[in-house]
């Protein structure tokens, strides 16, 4: 079945980094575009990037573009997203997610993980 | 910036039928914003139950379905069960690698 697990989560000050990966199993992960998807503190879902399955074309929110970096290792089935200059509206549980394949919508979901961005 | 709209609360009976929609600021929906809908419990991560239009993901039973109603993307869920109070969320593609989810319906089953 499929399974994708996040870490890397964790309390950063404003203007730091953190890296989340995103480790997938039970599907084939190099034929499959992924996403990366938030959720503030008692908020809706905000879309963050979406990458392809081979990671030749990228696509970010405004909100992280050129902030943000999602990448892949296809030789260890592992989703990545670098984040630079985080503010406090950063703060969310991010969420990777799988994506139907020929239609880059999400099908699976991770269960998160927790970023805070605060002094 | 195109916004898209949901009911921010809706209620249903148990056993009864009810439709959300998911709409834009601007403009009509269409199958050409592949509209998908996820439903999500507090403090547990989304569920897909609907991604272009109207196909259902895997395990999701027939009592969800989705649909264009008019110038939206619609999900109705047909004999409403208690298990189905949560968040339902609705997300449009609006091209050029971009997706943009609505705010949030909050369904009440009572």
């Amino acid at each position: 079945q499929v399974q994708l697990v996040e870490s890397g989560g964790g309390v950063v000050q404003p203007g730091g980094s953190l890296r989340l990966s995103c480790a997938a199993s039970g599907f084939t992960f190099s034929s499959y575009g992924m996403h990366w998807v938030r959720q503030a503190p008692g908020k809706g879902l905000e879309w963050v990037a979406f990458i392809r399955y081979d990671g030749s074309n990228k696509y970010y929110a405004d909100s992280v573009k050129g902030r943000f970096t999602i990448s892949r290792d296809n030789s260890k089935n592992t989703l990545y997203l670098q984040m630079n200059s985080l503010r406090a509206e950063d703060t969310a549980v991010y969420y990777c997610a799988k994506a139907v394949r020929f239609l880059d919508q999400i099908d699976y979901w991770g269960q998160g993980t927790l970023v805070t961005v605060s002094s | 910036q195109t916004v898209v709209t949901q009911e921010p609360s809706f209620s249903v009976s148990p056993g009864g039928t009810v439709t959300l929609t998911c709409g834009l600021s601007s403009g009509s929906v269409s199958t050409s914003y592949y509209p998908s809908w996820y439903q999500q419990t507090p403090g547990q991560a989304p569920r897909t139950l609907i991604y272009s239009t109207n196909t259902r993901s895997s395990g999701v039973p027939d009592r969800f379905s989705g649909s264009i109603l008019g110038n939206k993307a619609a999900l109705t869920i047909t004999g409403a069960q208690a298990d189905d109070e949560s968040d339902y969320y609705c997300v449009l593609y609006m091209g050029s690698g971009s997706w943009v989810f609505g705010g949030g319906t909050k369904l009440t089953v009572l």
